[in-house]
């Protein structure tokens, strides 16, 4: 199975900063990358897939980049509705598998 | 507009059996795979199960094979999830959600349902 780690596991930013979540697969998934975005009690939603794309509806503070084994999810500007839980998943292979998760929290 | 609506869940004792459903609407159900998608308690996200658009394909993850299995019924736009030899540790809130693209696996869940909780304990 292909293993996600993420990195960090939490993050304290301020309202306006840019920040930076890492995630990186036990193996080369090319671009087969996504991530999510979860707030306490509700169900993911899909932020970003392939890598880089940006899924209907996601502001675009939002952006992906990387492939291989090593991606990232940069929001440009926080804003107070983006403190949460972000997921990445690999879409390369069953099983799918998840990252640990980053919780992202206001400082 | 897309909806997934999961129940089902509940209180359960170890061993036992329990049937989960979703019930789709605002879009071909019959056209997309679905996936079976789990969270424990105050943990991260477990992929569980996916069944192709036709029911022809069924995948599963390690901790579940065996004990699990994830069905479909177009013709009712429902989606099930039989689990079976239920564990303390399958205790979690299930979700139920839609592969990203028509007809092709892409591994990308999209819309996700609110979830139901499973409890394993005696």
């Amino acid at each position: 199975d292909i293993q996600m780690t993420q990195s960090p596991s939490s993050l304290s930013a301020s309202v306006g900063d840019r920040v930076t979540i890492t995630c990186r697969a036990s193996q080369s998934i090319s671009s087969y990358l996504n991530w999510y975005q979860q707030k306490p009690g509700k169900a993911p939603k899909l932020l970003i897939y392939g890598a880089s794309s940006l899924q209907s509806g996601v502001p675009s503070r939002f952006s992906g980049s990387g492939s291989g084994t090593d991606c990232t999810l940069t929001i440009s500007s926080l804003q107070p509705e983006d403190f949460a839980t972000y997921y990445c998943q690999q879409s390369y292979s069953t099983p799918y598998t998840f990252g640990q998760g980053t919780k992202l929290e206001i400082k | 507009q897309v909806q997934l609506v999961e129940s089902g869940g509940g209180v359960v004792q170890p061993g036992r059996s329990l049937r989960l459903s979703c019930a789709a609407s605002g879009f071909t159900f019959s056209s997309y795979a679905m996936h079976w998608v789990r969270q424990a308690p105050g943990k991260g996200l477990e992929w569980v199960a996916l069944i192709s658009y036709d029911g022809s394909n069924k995948y599963y993850a390690d901790s579940v094979k065996g004990r699990f299995t994830i069905s479909r019924d177009n013709s009712k736009d429902t989606l099930y999830l039989q689990m079976n030899s239920l564990r303390a540790e399958d205790t979690a809130v299930f979700y139920c959600a839609r592969d990203r693209d028509i007809v092709v696996v892409t591994g990308i869940p999209d819309y996700w349902g609110q979830g139901t909780l499973v409890t394993v304990s005696s």
